[in-house]
C-alpha cells in the first residue's frame, strides 16, 4: 500500500490561507468517506483536526476546513497563524483491513 | 482525560524481538478498534496494525506483516505489539491511537494518540 503523496512543505505569511492536497487512488482516498488529517509537532502526540473529510473536531479552530474531489482530498489553514506551524497528514482506510497515511506535509509560517 | 501510554520500547540488534505495550486510562478500550502507528527517524507517519474491538478483525502493514502480532487485553485495558525478526527499518517511535467511533473499523478516525516509545534496532 503506497503512501498518500501530500506536498513536502507549503508556507504563508500571517493571515494568509494555505492547502494542503492529498492524492491517493480509487482505493482509498477515492473510495473513503472517512479521511482525516492529524496535526504533529514534534515531541508531541499526533493531533486530529479533521474526521469525516470535512469535519472539525470541538476545540479545533474554524479556520481549518477540509473537502474531497476525486482521489484528492484537500486541507485548508484560512488566517495561518504562527501557531500552526506543524507537520500535518491525512489518512484513509484502503479496505482489507489497511490504512494509509500521507506522506506528510510541513506548514512554515513567514 | 483519556491517556495512553506507550512502554516497551530500547535498542535492540537485528533479528532480534522486542514487546511494545500501550496503557489506555480515562477510557474503556473494548468498545473501541486500536492501532500502532511508527514514525522513522526524519520520514512521516506508517500505520503498522490495527486490531478490533473483540479482535474480530487485524490488518497489517505490508511491511510487518508475518513478523508482528498486535493484540489486546481488555480486561486490562491494554493493547500490545510483538515485534520479532526485527530490522534496522523498523526503527521508530512507534505510537498507539485509539480509532473512534466506537465498534468502528475502517469507517473512523485515530483519537487520541499516545506520546510514543522508541524503538532502535542497530547492530
Amino acid at each position: 500500500q503506497s503512501a498518500l503523496t501530500q506536498p513536502r512543505s507549503v508556507s504563508g505569511s500571517p493571515g494568509q490561507s494555505v492547502t494542503i492536497s492529498c492524492t491517493g487512488s480509487s482505493s482509498d482516498v477515492g473510495d473513503s468517506d472517512y479521511v482525516s488529517w492529524y496535526q504533529h509537532r514534534p515531541g508531541k502526540a499526533p493531533k486530529l483536526m479533521i474526521y469525516d473529510v470535512g469535519r472539525r473536531p470541538s476545540g479545533v479552530p474554524d479556520r481549518f476546513s477540509a473537502s474531497k474531489s476525486g482521489n484528492t482530498a484537500s486541507l485548508t489553514i484560512s488566517g495561518l497563524q504562527a501557531e500552526d506551524e506543524a507537520d500535518y497528514y491525512c489518512c484513509s482506510y484502503a479496505g482489507n483491513n489497511l490504512y494509509v497515511f500521507g506522506t506528510g506535509t510541513k506548514v512554515t509560517v513567514l | 482525560e483519556v491517556q495512553l501510554v506507550e512502554s516497551g520500547g530500547g535498542s535492540v540488534q537485528p533479528g532480534r524481538s522486542l514487546r511494545l505495550s500501550c496503557a489506555a486510562s480515562g477510557i474503556s478500550i473494548d468498545k473501541y478498534t486500536m492501532h500502532w502507528v511508527r514514525q522513522a527517524p526524519g520520514k512521516g507517519l506508517q500505520w503498522v496494525a490495527g486490531i478490533s474491538w473483540i479482535s474480530a478483525n487485524i490488518g497489517y502493514a505490508e511491511s510487518v506483516r508475518g513478523r508482528f502480532t498486535i493484540s489486546r487485553d481488555n480486561a486490562k485495558n491494554s493493547l500490545y505489539l510483538q515485534m520479532n525478526s526485527l530490522r534496522i527499518e523498523d526503527t521508530a517511535l512507534y505510537f498507539c491511537a485509539t480509532y473512534r467511533p466506537e465498534n468502528s473499523f475502517g469507517y473512523g478516525w485515530f483519537d487520541p494518540w499516545g506520546l510514543g516509545t522508541l524503538v532502535t534496532v542497530s547492530s
